[in-house]
């Protein structure tokens, strides 16, 4: 399975744009982009995926660039719930279970 | 919500014990999998099924075993607990076959 790179940290004013990048530079034809989050003391919460077309849904929106060597998670309104630890993963869809997490962008959503 | 409740949230215990994790859901899904997390390590997988009586090993098995005797409970027990297994357990689920992952919130397990 392909590789990921997240920055360690991000932060974000409240009511702004989140923009969390991922670099994958190794994905291969099958291999689905996964984004979750884990806010502490919680279980990981599933965002959003994709394979290669742009995907929106009520949490966030997924940007995946054309060579798909990197995408981009959008929060589009940051709140300070969004604070949290954001990871990117890349994995095939049929396998889903072996989820590696990696150590994830932390993001910090100030007032 | 997947409707998945992990009990208990907490347990301290000791070396040598038996203890056992309940991961239950209320919407009949057929994929169930219990990880833990450790700093360092991310999630590592334990055990998974697909179904009732249906289970099998994850990367970190040893010194763990499962039972699913109904559809909703998933049971992680360590058959006699040790230090290297204080750790953050998570139960998930799978909606479908190509769906992602739903984790619950996780048991916080302590072996002193």
């Amino acid at each position: 399975d392909a590789k990921t790179t997240q920055p360690t940290s991000m932060d974000c004013a409240e009511g702004r744009a989140a923009n969390l990048p991922c670099n994958h530079s190794t994905i291969s034809g099958n291999e689905y982009v996964y984004w979750y989050r884990q806010i502490h003391s919680q279980g990981p919460q599933y965002i959003i995926h994709g394979l290669k077309n742009n995907e929106t849904n009520e949490m966030a929106s997924l940007i995946i660039t054309e060579d798909r060597k990197s995408s981009t998670l959008i929060l589009p309104h940051a709140t300070l719930r969004d604070t949290a630890v954001y990871y990117c993963i890349v994995r095939r869809s049929y396998n889903t279970d072996k989820l590696i997490f990696g150590t994830g962008t932390r993001l910090q959503v100030f007032p | 919500d997947a409707g998945i409740t992990q009990s208990p949230r907490h347990k301290v215990t000791e070396t040598g014990t038996p203890v056992t994790l309940r991961c239950h859901q209320t919407e009949n899904h057929r994929y169930m999998y219990w990880y833990r997390q450790d700093p360092g390590h991310g999630l590592r997988l334990i055990h998974y099924s697909y179904g009732v009586k249906d289970t099998d090993k994850g990367e970190v098995s040893d010194g763990y075993s499962v039972s699913r005797s109904k559809t909703e409970d998933f049971l992680l027990t360590l058959e006699s607990a040790t230090s290297s297994q204080t750790s953050v357990y998570f139960c998930a689920i799978r909606v479908g076959e190509n769906s992602p992952l739903h984790f619950g919130n996780g048991t916080r397990l302590t072996v002193t």
